[in-house]
């Protein structure tokens, strides 16, 4: 199957701070992306969509300001937390669909973020 | 709305059992369903999907989920579990433009 990729895979940060999370299609081209935050022992919520070249579309509830989406390639999306705080500290994972590989999402390993 | 239920939070199972993970969704349109797994720290692997056809659909490390449109459920099933199964499991439904909704999770350990 299509492999996707996060960078880093843990980062620790100070309050206030910005944190960028990678996320690399690495054998296909990610015409849609996705970010998710997983908090512990709960479900994926899908935070925004991102399609390559346009901005992204964020769900109800999450701040744009604060989690700054990029998809400036076909293979690369960017998600910053700015301005860092404890409540940020989750994991968050990114997905992504394509070409060739249709309609099926292929997610990401996951960046683990703790923010002091 | 669009929702998915799994009501099972946890679930011990001894090795070698039968396992059976519950899944029900609710949405609007023609449903994909599918069931990932996520080991601790790790992100989500594709366990199985059904888009249309056969109801029973069949997937990796022996796993294979029934669809039941009429219960809107989507159960995962495995005959005999092993050790290395142990981890959550999440239940997604979702369309082709894949806004995905996944469940709680059901997070599975195994006893000897």
């Amino acid at each position: 199957g299509a492999v996707v990729s996060q960078h880093p895979s843990r980062v620790i940060c100070k309050s206030g701070t910005s944190v960028k999370i990678e996320c690399r299609s690495l054998d296909f081209q990610a015409t849609t992306m996705f970010w998710y935050r997983q908090f512990p022992k709960k479900s994926l919520m899908l935070m925004a969509t991102s399609n390559e070249g346009s901005k992204a579309t964020y769900e109800q509830g999450v701040e744009k300001d604060k989690f700054l989406i990029n998809h400036a390639s076909l293979t690369l999306s960017t998600l910053t937390v700015t301005s860092a705080h404890p409540e940020d500290s989750s994991f968050y994972i990114c997905s992504a669909r394509g070409q060739p590989v249709g309609d099926e999402q292929f997610f990401g390993p996951g960046t683990r973020l703790t923010v002091l | 709305a669009q929702s998915v239920t799994q009501p099972d939070i946890h679930i011990t199972v001894s090795e070698g059992a039968s396992l059976e993970l519950r899944c029900n969704y609710s949405y609007g349109a023609t449903p994909y369903l599918f069931w990932y797994v996520q080991s601790p720290g790790q992100g989500l692997q594709l366990l199985l999907k059904y888009f249309s056809g056969d109801t029973l659909v069949q997937g990796i490390k022996g796993f294979e989920a029934e669809f039941k449109r009429s219960q809107s459920s989507f159960n995962l099933r495995k005959p005999s579990v092993h050790w290395s199964d142990a981890a959550e499991y999440f239940c997604a439904v979702g369309s082709n433009s894949n806004q995905f909704y996944f469940g709680t999770g059901t997070s599975l350990t195994v006893i000897p």
